[in-house]
């Protein structure tokens, strides 16, 4: 059972070049979404998805795109990277709302 | 949309010292609350959730955490640490139309052995 997985765990970008963070889950989970984490800010959510076509922005989606055409399935993309998002990524599902959230392993992103 | 705060972001213990970490949700009504754990280089993990019933909620490793309906608070408690319990702990809840999970900043705990 492998859950949340991630890739890839860590990964070096010259700014304004793009890329995509993966994430898939096992567990056909609805819900699903993504976290940047830096520290003594938390976890703050840039996007999310409650189903497959469905998605909505969080607290911090600038420079960040999101698709779901699969339950599975839920990449971040960065458009164009930028030096502040350098940070740890994490990408959790649950099975519906206010349920507990199963998270990957995270992405270690580093721009500069 | 619900909110959670936790007023310490650092703390320092021995082992077998006790643990109370601090969680305040924004408001009332029905809430279901979380703590997750972060152990060095890892990805978080669930240390224990209250949904509804008995306001003392035990998880694993021997946490603890007791709901306070008048105080707003969900604190994590442990009566004795291990150096293992070296991690950041977060609080959350879930906010908001969709109930995705919004996090404290974290409290980063270490045990010194």
């Amino acid at each position: 059972n492998a859950g949340v997985t991630q890739t890839p765990k860590f990964q070096v970008l010259k700014t304004g070049q793009s890329m995509t963070l993966q994430c898939a889950q096992d567990m056909n989970h609805e819900y699903m979404s993504w976290y940047r984490q830096d520290p003594g800010m938390g976890l703050r959510l840039i996007h999310y998805s409650v189903g497959a076509g469905i998605t909505d922005q969080g607290e911090v989606p600038n420079g960040y795109n999101v698709s779901r055409s699969t339950t599975e399935d839920f990449p971040l993309r960065l458009l164009s990277a930028a030096p502040s998002q350098t940070s740890v990524y994490f990408c959790a599902s649950s099975q519906f709302g206010g349920t507990e959230a199963f998270f990957g392993q995270g992405t270690r992103l580093t721009v500069v | 949309a619900q909110s959670v705060s936790q007023h310490n972001h650092h703390v320092i213990l021995s082992e077998a010292a006790s643990l109370e970490l601090g969680c305040n949700y924004s408001y009332g009504g029905t809430v279901n609350l979380f703590w997750y754990v972060q152990y060095p280089g890892q990805h978080l993990q669930l240390l224990l959730k209250y949904f509804s019933g008995d306001p003392l909620v035990k998880g694993i490793k021997g946490f603890e955490a007791e709901f306070i309906k008048s105080k707003f608070s969900f604190n994590l408690r442990k009566p004795s640490v291990q150096w293992s319990d070296t991690a950041e702990y977060f609080c959350a809840v879930p906010s908001g139309g969709s109930y995705i999970p919004t996090f404290g900043r974290g409290t980063s705990l270490i045990v010194h052995p």
